[in-house]
């Protein structure tokens, strides 16, 4: 079965430096992936998607996401991190390869950013 | 726009009680899903229904259950609340198609007493 593997619950950066948030995934057919962002007491918010297209993704608010076949990983990154940017990030796979197919998502357990003034 | 909307967004129940959580979205999604979300656990698949009147299991249905009357309309019905089921509630819709995002409603939070 499809799975997601976030690495470390809490991940913590001063403001202005690197963001790395890590994602692999099981699959050894290139699944389509989602980065999700939640800000406290709201849902979830599509921060970017990997759907085949293009390697490098990039999404809203400067985050960019990088698919890797060969690590099996699409990792979360931002240059610059912005106080603004604390929130939980969470993975998610889809179970499905077909594009016109409906599916499920399959979530990872979430990485909460802190980002220190 | 309204997209995705949950009500009630919080909710407290006695152990035994009953309820239904209502979800809606005006974006003539085919697809929609109820998540549960638990610490440290992500979120995991209650049920889904990919059209009106086809619904089906995800990875943790039991002592919930769903219908799908309408396109609009997905609730998710709590028939003998337990504490165990103390979550944060998510609704979500999509087109259908895998390489289409979810859209996601703010969420209920519900406390089993």
């Amino acid at each position: 079965a499809q799975s997601v593997t976030q690495l470390g619950s809490h991940v913590s950066v001063s403001e202005g430096a690197l963001v790395l948030l890590r994602c692999n995934y099981s699959s050894s057919v290139p699944p389509y992936l989602f980065w999700y962002v939640q800000y406290p007491n709201q849902g979830l918010q599509l921060l970017l998607k990997y759907t085949s297209a293009a390697t490098l993704v990039k999404g809203i608010n400067g985050f960019e996401a990088e698919f890797k076949k060969s690590e099996t990983s699409f990792h979360l990154t931002k240059p610059s991190a912005h106080m603004s940017d604390a929130a939980e990030y969470f993975c998610a796979v889809s179970d499905n390869y077909q594009p016109d197919s409906s599916y499920k998502l399959i979530f990872g357990s979430g990485t909460r950013l802190l980002v220190r003034p | 726009n309204a997209g995705v909307t949950q009500t009630p967004k919080f909710q407290v129940l006695k152990t035994g009680q009953s309820m239904t959580l209502q979800c809606a979205q005006d974006m003539n999604h085919e697809y929609m899903s109820w998540y549960r979300q638990d610490p440290g656990m992500g979120l995991r698949l209650i049920h889904y229904s990919v059209g009106a009147g086809i619904t089906d299991q995800g990875e943790v249905p039991n002592g919930y259950n769903v219908s799908r009357s309408t396109t609009e309309d997905f609730p998710l019905r709590l028939l003998s609340a337990a504490p165990s089921q103390t979550s944060v509630y998510f609704c979500a819709s999509s087109r259908g198609r895998a390489d289409h995002p979810q859209h996601f409603g703010d969420g209920t939070r519900l406390s089993i007493l």
